[in-house]
């Protein structure tokens, strides 16, 4: 069966530090990949999706970035955090017949 | 691009009533159409899903509909309990596209109260 790690759940991090969280998927292959972000109280918001390897496309322009080094894999970075940037970071594939599915999500407190 | 409203953003009921969340979205092309259920801190998670091949689809106490023609689609939760309480989405995407692409509505923060 498939599965889904995001890592890791919470960090705290100083503003202009920089930022890295890794999701990972199992049990299917060439998976279309996608980061969101939700401040609190707030909606999902798409950031970086992809459909394969090294091809990542961007909804909002930010202070963030993604890549996808290997197949299952999906990064999202920054050089310097900002204030804004805090909230719950989701990763998430989709089987091309159903809905996502969620990881288990980042909560980002920049300070 | 696809563009889903929800609502209402708030529902408060009592234990026992039920609970009803609309969407309305505004692709002709969309043919797939989730539910997920947000517990305070967690991930969102699939609760029912509807094609747009059928018309209603139920799963014990909740149920979605879905109008094509009017291009809106609808939540039921039956005889609510207060574990009901959460944030749910609904989304609107095109089952089988390269992209695959969920477009989520701003989701609805349902209350059950004892």
């Amino acid at each position: 069966s498939q599965t889904i790690h995001q890592w890791p759940a919470t960090l705290v991090q100083p503003v202009g530090s920089p930022l890295s969280l890794e999701c990972t998927v199992e049990g299917t292959s060439n998976p279309n990949l996608y980061w969101y972000r939700q401040a609190a109280g707030r909606g999902l918001q798409l950031l970086f999706y992809s459909v394969g390897i090294g091809q990542i496309s961007s909804e909002v322009p930010q202070n963030l970035s993604a890549s996808r080094p290997q197949d299952r894999q999906f990064i999202l970075s920054s050089k310097k955090l900002l204030l804004s940037d805090s909230g719950f970071y989701l990763c998430a594939w989709r089987d091309r017949d159903y809905g996502y599915t969620f990881g288990s999500g980042t909560r980002l407190t920049v300070v | 691009g696809e563009n889903v409203e929800q609502h209402p953003s708030t529902l408060s009921v009592q234990e026992g009533d039920s609970a009803v969340i609309k969407c309305t979205y505004s692709d002709s092309a969309s043919n797939y159409f989730p539910w997920y259920k947000q517990e305070l801190g967690k991930r969102p998670q699939l609760i029912i899903d509807i094609r747009s091949n059928v018309g209603e689809k139920k799963d014990q106490r909740i149920a979605v509909t879905l109008n094509k023609t009017a291009k809106h689609f609808s939540l039921h939760i039956t005889e609510t309990q207060p574990e009901d309480s959460a944030v749910y989405f609904c989304a609107a995407s095109t089952r089988g596209s390269t992209l695959g692409r969920l477009y989520f509505g701003r989701g609805t923060q349902l209350t059950v109260w004892p």
